[in-house]
């Protein structure tokens, strides 16, 4: 069964700084691995979908990394904004999506 | 491009009713999810489906849990009778699929479900 980890549960950032979100899994036979955005109330919002022949990905200000034989990946979000704060979640896929509890990040204005 | 839809977004309950949720899919998605998501936790996945069957229901509580997919479309889940640990947000997702290399998900606003 996968296990999915994410370090840390939270993190609060003044606005401009670059934050550095990890997400380790147990099971390293993934197709990909995608990172979801949730803010209160809401549903998850895709962010960033990388294959398993991918080192990384990007889109924008967000990058996300991919060391599939070490179970790791890492999503960069560069110069933060007050408006990204939101609970941020990584999902690898082993034919189905298993999910962490995810990292909630705060940007201060 | 219309999303995941997802009905009612709302639902409180006295303990032992019963409830229905309502997803439909983005068009042209063969594959449809239910996932429940406790607060403070990450979505744990209920059923799968693949056009009109069933994928995975292994970590679906069958006895009170049930949930369709007729006409391979949208989807139904049932609780009945509900427990106060039913308490939760129901999201519905869905996605395109490549033999078992399930694309990107794309999920709606959840339906979220209080058990008094």
């Amino acid at each position: 069964k996968q296990e999915v980890t994410q370090i840390p549960a939270a993190l609060s950032v003044p606005e401009g700084e670059n934050l550095v979100l990890n997400c380790s899994f147990t099971d390293s036979a993934i197709y990909n691995l995608q990172w979801f955005r949730q803010d209160p109330g809401k549903g998850l919002t895709s962010l960033l979908l990388i294959q398993s022949s991918q080192r990384e990905q990007t889109s924008g200000r967000l990058n996300a990394s991919l060391d599939k034989s070490s179970g790791r990946s890492t999503l960069y979000i560069a110069a933060s904004q007050p408006g990204d704060s939101a609970t941020y979640l990584c999902a690898p896929n082993d034919y189905k999506l298993s999910f962490g509890a995810g990292t909630t990040v705060t940007v201060r204005a | 491009e219309a999303g995941v839809a997802q009905s009612p977004r709302y639902k409180i309950i006295e303990k032992r009713q019963s409830v229905a949720f309502w997803c439909n899919p983005i068009s042209g998605h063969a594959t449809l999810y239910w996932y429940q998501q406790i607060l403070g936790q990450g979505p744990k996945l209920l059923i799968q489906f693949q056009n009109n069957g069933v994928v995975d229901d292994s970590q679906l509580p069958k006895d009170r849990f049930s949930a369709e997919r007729l006409k391979g479309v949208d989807s139904t889940l049932k609780i009945q009778p509900a427990k106060l640990e039913d308490s939760a947000v129901y999201l519905c997702a869905s996605s395109l699929i490549s033999g078992t290399n399930t694309g990107e998900l794309f999920f709606g606003e959840g339906s979220r479900l209080t058990v008094l």
